[in-house]
């Protein structure tokens, strides 16, 4: 089963417009990491967040993590339609194979 | 980082037969996963792919049915075996830890296999 569960499950938002993407998980990691794919391609990385951090960015990501409340999010800033695709959050829990949450499809419109 | 490679990039096949997947890194890496992708679906986790031993499968996958290899520290293969349509989806194999660069804990994917099975 999936470790996580993510929501929306879609969005859909202006070009301009901030998207946030949450993500749950249910048990003690060591980090946490998300990924874009685009229309059924290979993932790419976007940002890796560790179980001792609480917030970092990267050009128009950010993201937080809360290990109490075991959840993150992924927020995009000024979005734009390159920007469409499905996201996913995924844990390492120790042994270093990752669990993917279900993912979130967004939709930016011009 | 690492720059990993898929092929083939996409395959129809018959019901019953057997495909093999390739996967090439341009470092040597410490792990190397296998992930499964179901039509509308989020990634699962089929193995991971261990140099120089058997391949460490999760639950619900088989040996039987997905062989692995991994000769070396830059490749592996999987087997589809006995292909149904409801093995029909995205294989992506992945890495972390390239070797002699400290505290690499992110994971990079392959492009992905699409495979589609009548």
């Amino acid at each position: 089963s999936q470790q996580g569960e993510e929501d929306p499950q879609a969005l859909s938002i202006q070009e301009g417009e901030n998207a946030t993407m949450n993500c749950s998980y249910k048990t003690s990691i060591n980090n946490l990491q998300w990924y874009r794919q685009n229309s059924g391609r290979g993932l790419v990385h976007l940002i890796l967040i560790r179980s001792n951090e609480r917030e970092k960015h990267s050009g128009r990501l950010r993201v937080t993590l809360d290990t109490s409340k075991k959840s993150s999010s992924l927020l995009i800033t000024a979005s734009r339609a390159a920007d469409t695709a499905s996201y996913f959050c995924a844990t390492d829990t120790g042994r270093r194979a990752l669990t993917f949450g279900s993912g979130t499809r967004l939709q930016v419109q011009p | 980082s690492a720059v990993i490679s898929q092929k083939p990039s996409r395959d129809i096949c018959q019901r019953g037969t057997s495909l093999t997947i390739q996967c090439q890194v341009d470092s040597q890496v410490t792990m190397m996963f296998w992930y499964r992708q179901q039509p509308g679906q989020s990634l699962t986790l089929i193995a991971t792919a261990n140099q120089g031993s058997e391949a460490t499968y999760e639950s619900g996958f088989v040996i039987d049915k997905f062989p692995i290899s991994r000769p070396n520290l830059t490749f592996s293969t999987l087997t589809v075996s006995n292909m149904s349509p409801e093995d029909s989806s995205i294989y992506l194999c992945s890495v972390d830890a390239v070797r002699g660069v400290a505290g690499t804990d992110t994971q990079y994917f392959g492009p992905g296999t699409r495979l589609t099975v009548l």
